[in-house]
């Protein structure tokens, strides 16, 4: 089973350029969440989305942008990569909202330099 | 503010028993979970607890005390792959998780 997949593993990215992270779920579950990780940090929330055609801001926002035009897909944007952006990014999905348990891809590791 | 407190890295023997503590302070209080990250991996699901006690599963036990602020992981007979981060994290009352930077679980034969 797929579960969350999460493209590309690791990239990159040169400061200033823009980068679209991608995440496909085939579990059809309707809450969706963008965390990065940082050394020494914990899981920082950056967006979510509670149901196709819904987002929030989580704790670290700004820079990054979604949207969720469908269940399955919630893409991570960044619009102009500074430095501060390199990070681990994870994406994760939950049934429903607010529900117990969630499953996360395998991450993607971002590099801006 | 918001904060979860749990130990950086512990060390323990194969066979034995490990107990990792978590605190925390948030405002409001809609559960905590255990996460397990192996290095380079994703975060897998372990536990979740709402209501005071113990919650055992296996080889793994949580237990929760909302009065104190305060949860442990307790994992027994260890095992070589259980050396993981285990990560704390917190419901608040807007059901946003708050996270713990994970205690990183070294295991030796």
């Amino acid at each position: 089973t797929a579960g969350i997949t999460q493209a590309p593993t690791s990239q990159i990215l040169a400061a200033g350029r823009s980068m679209t992270l991608r995440c496909t779920q085939d579990m059809r579950h309707n809450a969706m969440y963008w965390y990065r990780q940082d050394l020494g940090l914990g899981l920082r929330l950056i967006h979510y989305s509670n149901t196709a055609g819904t987002t929030g801001k989580g704790e670290v926002p700004d820079g990054y942008s979604v949207s969720r035009a469908n269940t399955d897909d919630f893409p991570l944007t960044l619009a102009s990569a500074v430095p501060s952006q390199t990070s681990v990014y994870f994406c994760a999905s939950t049934a429903e909202a607010f529900q117990k348990e969630a499953f996360f891809g395998q991450g993607t590791r971002l590099t801006v330099v | 503010g918001q904060n979860i407190d749990q130990p950086t890295e512990m060390t323990a023997t194969e066979g034995a028993i490990v107990q990792i503590n978590c605190t925390y302070q948030t405002s409001g209080f809609n559960g905590l979970f255990w996460y397990q990250q192996h290095a380079g991996e994703a975060p897998t699901f372990l536990s979740y607890n709402v209501l005071d006690g113990l919650e055992e599963k296996g080889r793994f036990s949580s237990f929760l005390s909302r009065s104190k602020g305060y949860s442990y992981l307790l994992l027994k007979e260890l095992q070589m792959k259980d050396s993981a981060s285990y990560l704390c994290a917190v419901a608040d009352s807007n059901y946003q998780l708050i996270w713990g930077a994970g205690t990183k679980l070294i295991i030796k034969p």
